[in-house]
């Protein structure tokens, strides 16, 4: 069965960077694209991007173009998204998905989320 | 960018009665060629990740409850719960997939009268 494990929570400081992993299982990792999503605290949910695993094609969503970057290793089939210059609002949850088809479309896989807090 | 606009903001519903959440895309989200609406619907429970409902706007995803339905196309969307019960509390989203960035609608909290 298809299953994405996060890691751990985080706490950084305000300037300082983030590195999620989201660990793949029970599907070929390098045939469906991995959604990043966001949430705030008792906020909405907020699509950051996606990577395409086969060749580490990504696009993001504007807000984040230059500050969040997300990478892949096929080795173990793990991907990550990395936020650097971290604000306090970035204090989020941060969740990746498993696309469906593969190559863009909705979301049924997710991982558990990473609470990430940004505090001086 | 692809606006997505749920109404309402929240909802109370007593048990057994119809929930009706409303989604409104800033362009059509419905692809001509394959004449599906590329839209989705989540349900999000305190403390857990999403869980999909719905996609292409009215398909059921497998084991969810045939009392969810979605309908709509073009730019406006609905999710109807027929006969809401206790463990249908959560807050719902519809997302756009027809193009990157793929948007969420801002959430529809749904609690019981």
């Amino acid at each position: 069965q298809v299953q994405l494990v996060q890691s751990g929570a985080e706490v950084r400081k305000p300037g300082a960077s983030v590195k999620v992993s989201c660990k793949a299982s029970g599907y070929a990792f390098t045939d469906y694209y991995i959604h990043w999503v966001r949430q705030a605290p008792g906020q909405g949910l907020e699509w950051m991007g996606w990577i395409n695993p086969n060749n580490g094609g990504t696009t993001y969503a504007r807000k984040f173009q230059g500050s969040v970057t997300m990478t892949r290793d096929t080795s173990i089939t793990t991907a990550y998204m990395e936020v650097n210059r971290l604000r306090s609002d970035d204090t989020a949850v941060y969740f990746c998905a498993r696309d469906y088809y593969g190559l863009g479309s909705y979301a049924p896989y997710w991982g558990q989320g990473t609470l990430v807090t940004v505090s001086s | 960018d692809i606006v997505m606009t749920q109404s309402p903001d929240s909802l109370a519903v007593s048990l057994g009665e119809r929930a009706t959440i409303n989604c409104k895309s800033s362009q059509s989200i419905l692809y001509n060629s394959n004449n599906k609406n590329y839209l989705v619907w989540y349900q999000q429970k305190p403390g857990q990740p999403p869980k999909l409902l719905i996609y292409w706007a009215s398909t059921r995803e497998s084991g969810v409850p045939d009392r969810f339905s979605g309908s709509g196309s073009g730019t406006n969307f609905t999710l109807t719960i027929s006969s809401l019960q206790a463990e249908d509390v959560a807050v719902y989203y519809c997302q756009q997939y027809y193009t990157a960035p793929c948007t969420f609608g801002q959430g529809t909290k749904l609690e019981i009268k």
